[in-house]
């Protein structure tokens, strides 16, 4: 079955960039059926979509983010990444990665998530 | 941005129970709503698709409803494995938005 899995850093330093991967095993990132979206959870903000990709490589970013998020797609390696600038404490948090689903936009398949600190 | 608001933020239950959580849109958002469950230290998992639609494995005794702005999750006859968190999330416009969740605990 479909598994997606994140990995990256744990520890970020305050006003550098927050990097992470996302790997799509047992199916393919060029199904046209679906975005790669970014979603983190923190206590203070609940759960955030911070944006998505096709595989084509449209982008749609939360405008909250917009300034500071790139988000990018490797079809040849079956994943795509993150990348947040500038981060401070308020941007650690659970990131997940997930599967949506383009004509319902709900999240049907989910990574295990990675928590990532911001912390000098 | 869509906001969506979730009632109670908390419920005590019991097995057995029947219990039902609200979401309420901050404009219409017709049936694009969808329900999850989060346990501790897991990603959440989407139970309900499209306010109504159950996803292939979750049990019936999970139900959607609503449209417009406002919408209910039910759970009747609640099993152990159901004490957990739950949250809805808009699908209508983008930025797709989540309620705070309802934690349903003993």
């Amino acid at each position: 079955q479909v598994e997606l899995q994140e990995s990256g850093p744990g520890l970020v330093t305050p006003s550098e960039t927050l990097s992470l991967t996302c790997t799509i095993s047992g199916g393919s990132i060029s199904s046209g059926d679906h975005y790669w979206s970014w979603i983190r959870q923190s206590p203070g903000k609940g759960l955030e979509w911070l944006g998505y990709i096709y595989y084509t490589g449209n982008t749609y970013y939360n405008p909250s983010l917009r300034s500071r998020l790139f988000i990018s797609v490797e079809t040849s390696k079956n994943e795509f990444s993150l990348r947040l600038s500038a981060v401070t404490a308020a941007d650690s948090a659970i990131y997940y990665c997930a599967r949506q689903r383009t004509y319902v936009a709900d999240f049907d398949l989910w990574g295990r998530g990675t928590l990532v600190a911001v912390s000098s | 941005d869509i906001q969506v608001t979730q009632s109670p933020s908390s419920l005590s239950a019991s097995v057995g129970d029947t219990v039902s959580i609200t979401c309420r849109a901050s404009q219409t958002i017709r049936t694009y709503l969808n329900w999850y469950q989060q346990k501790p230290g897991q990603a959440p998992n989407l139970l309900i698709s499209a306010a109504t639609s159950l996803q292939s494995g979750v049990p019936s005794r999970f139900s959607g409803s609503g449209s417009g702005t406002d919408f209910t999750l039910t759970i009747s006859s609640l099993h152990p494995e159901d004490f957990a968190t739950y949250y809805c999330q808009q699908g209508q416009i983008a930025p797709w938005t989540f309620g705070q969740g309802t934690k349903v605990d003993i």
